[in-house]
């Protein structure tokens, strides 16, 4: 059975641009969670995807923005980039969010420059 | 919000050696999950824990909810150059279908 696949893995931006990432959940997961990882900050949830419906949402400004698809692929965008944004990114796959088990992906570490 | 406190924040170790690492919090959990996160990768699900008071082991590892369901531990026995990395304990913020919540990690070292 296949993990979860983000891609791409690494990315460079520039100030202002914008980026789209890209996640695939491990077949037959239903909820996808993204997460900002920073050295300062640990792992701060984004948001969370359910059946292609937004279900949770964490404090993050409208610059984020996620969808889902209807084969659970998720994507999620951040446009005009700023510098602070530079982080990994991670998104979790799991059957039904919640109490169940999280399934990583390998991230998408994106540096803007 | 509801916060987990992950202590100690970082420790270094002699190979061979067995470790202990905890995870606390002012809010009931229900559900206690422990990852391990190598660099530039994504965190890899060791343990999940469903019930107080239960003790789980995966190979040299043993995780255990705690009985009051504020706190939960995780020990490394007889540690190996490839245990380095960052812990996280992690657990919903709330009963039904709400996101993770992660501690700060803890930072384990092993000198061979």
């Amino acid at each position: 059975k296949a993990g979860v696949t983000q891609t791409p893995r690494y990315l460079i931006k520039t100030r202002g641009q914008q980026v789209t990432l890209s996640c695939s959940p491990i077949s037959g997961h239903r909820s996808v969670s993204w997460y900002q990882q920073t050295p300062g900050q640990g792992l701060q949830f984004l948001f969370e995807y359910f059946s292609e419906t937004q279900r949770n949402k964490g404090n993050f400004p409208g610059r984020f923005s996620g969808r889902q698809f209807s084969n659970s692929r998720s994507e999620m965008n951040v446009s005009t980039l700023e510098l602070g944004d530079s982080a990994l990114y991670l998104c979790a796959s799991s059957s039904q969010g919640g109490n169940t088990e999280a399934f990583f992906g390998q991230g998408t570490r994106l540096t803007v420059v | 919000g509801q916060q987990l406190n992950q202590s100690p924040q970082s420790m270094f170790i002699q190979e061979g050696e067995d470790v202990s690492m905890n995870c606390t919090s002012s809010s009931i959990f229900n559900t206690w999950l422990w990852y391990k996160q190598d660099p530039g990768e994504g965190p890899v699900l060791l343990i999940a824990l469903y019930k107080a008071g239960e003790l789980t082991s995966n190979g040299r590892l043993t995780a255990q909810f705690g009985i009051t369901r504020k706190d939960s531990f995780l020990n490394i026995s007889a540690s190996i150059p490839s245990d380095v990395g960052i812990y996280f304990c992690a657990g919903p913020r709330n009963s039904g279908n709400t996101p993770l919540v992660f501690g700060k990690g803890t930072r384990l070292s092993v000198i061979a």
